[in-house]
C-alpha cells in the first residue's frame, strides 16, 4: 500500500531534550516536506527536500533541522525543543512538486513541557 | 511574503444544501491549487485540484473554480452529506518555488 508513515504518533517531552520524528514514504517520491498545524494558523511549511541531500527552508524553519540521506526517509530533528514547538506535525511527499498533490502522513502530536 | 486567505473559518449547512469555501492567493506565479479534506485524527487528503490553465473542474458533488485575474478560487460541495463534515484546506503552489502555501482551514459541519 502506497503510504507515508510517521513515528512516533504521540510524544510528550521536556524542554531541551533532543528528539527526532521519523518520516518514510514507499512511493519513490523525490519531494518531501514537513508541516506544523496549529489552531487558526492552518498548515505551515517547516522544511522541504527536492531530492537526496537537497533541502531548503519553508516558512517556519527556526528550531528545526532535517536531513535527507535516503530518498524514502526525511526525519525532523528538534535539537532543543521548546514549549512553542508543541504542535501537530505532518510529513508529506509528492512526485511532482508544485504541480501534483501531496500525500500526507497520519501526523505526530508533540507536546513540549 | 506569499499568503492564502481562506473564508469562512466555520460553516454549518443543512444536509442536502450546498457549501462554498473561498480562498484568495497573493503570489501571481501560483499555478497549482489543491483542496484537502482533513478528518479528525488523520492527515489531509486531496479531494480535488485545479491548474492555472483551467477555470473550472468538477468531480461528482465537488467542484472548484479559479479566477486568475482576481486571484481567487473556490470549493463548491453540492448535496452535502454528514460524512462531508471535516476541516477543508485550500493551498497554492508554484512549481518554480517548490513551496505550498495553505489557507487557515474551514470547519464544515453538515447538520442531519
Amino acid at each position: 500500500e502506497a503510504q507515508v508513515t510517521q513515528n512516533p504518533r504521540y510524544l510528550i517531552t521536556v524542554t531541551g531534550k533532543k528528539l527526532t520524528v521519523t518520516c518514510s514514504q514507499n512511493m519513490n517520491h523525490e519531494y518531501m516536506s514537513w508541516y506544523r498545524q496549529d489552531p487558526g494558523l492552518g498548515l505551515r511549511q517547516i522544511y522541504y527536500s527536492m531530492n537526496v541531500e537537497v533541502t531548503d527552508k519553508g516558512d517556519v524553519p527556526e528550531g528545526y533541522k532535517v536531513s535527507r540521506k535516503e530518498k524514502r526517509n526525511f526525519p525532523l530533528i528538534l535539537e532543543s525543543p521548546s514549549p512553542n514547538q508543541t504542535s501537530l506535525y505532518f510529513c508529506a511527499s509528492t512526485p511532482l512538486p508544485g504541480a501534483d498533490t501531496q500525500y500526507f502522513g497520519p501526523g505526530t502530536r508533540l507536546t513540549v513541557l | 511574503g506569499e499568503n492564502v486567505e481562506q473564508h469562512p473559518s466555520t460553516l454549518s449547512v443543512q444536509e442536502g444544501d450546498s457549501a462554498v469555501i473561498k480562498c484568495t492567493y497573493s503570489d501571481s506565479a501560483s499555478n497549482y491549487f489543491p483542496w484537502y479534506k482533513q478528518e479528525l485524527g488523520k492527515g489531509p487528503q486531496l479531494i480535488i485540484d485545479i491548474r492555472s490553465n483551467v477555470g473550472e473542474k468538477k468531480d461528482q458533488r465537488i467542484a472548484v473554480t479559479l479566477n486568475k485575474t482576481a486571484k481567487h478560487f473556490s470549493l463548491h460541495i453540492t448535496e452535502t452529506q454528514p460524512e462531508d463534515s471535516a476541516v477543508y484546506f485550500c493551498a497554492a503552489s508554484s512549481g518554480g518555488t517548490y513551496k505550498y502555501i495553505f489557507g487557515t482551514g474551514t470547519r464544515l459541519k453538515v447538520l442531519a
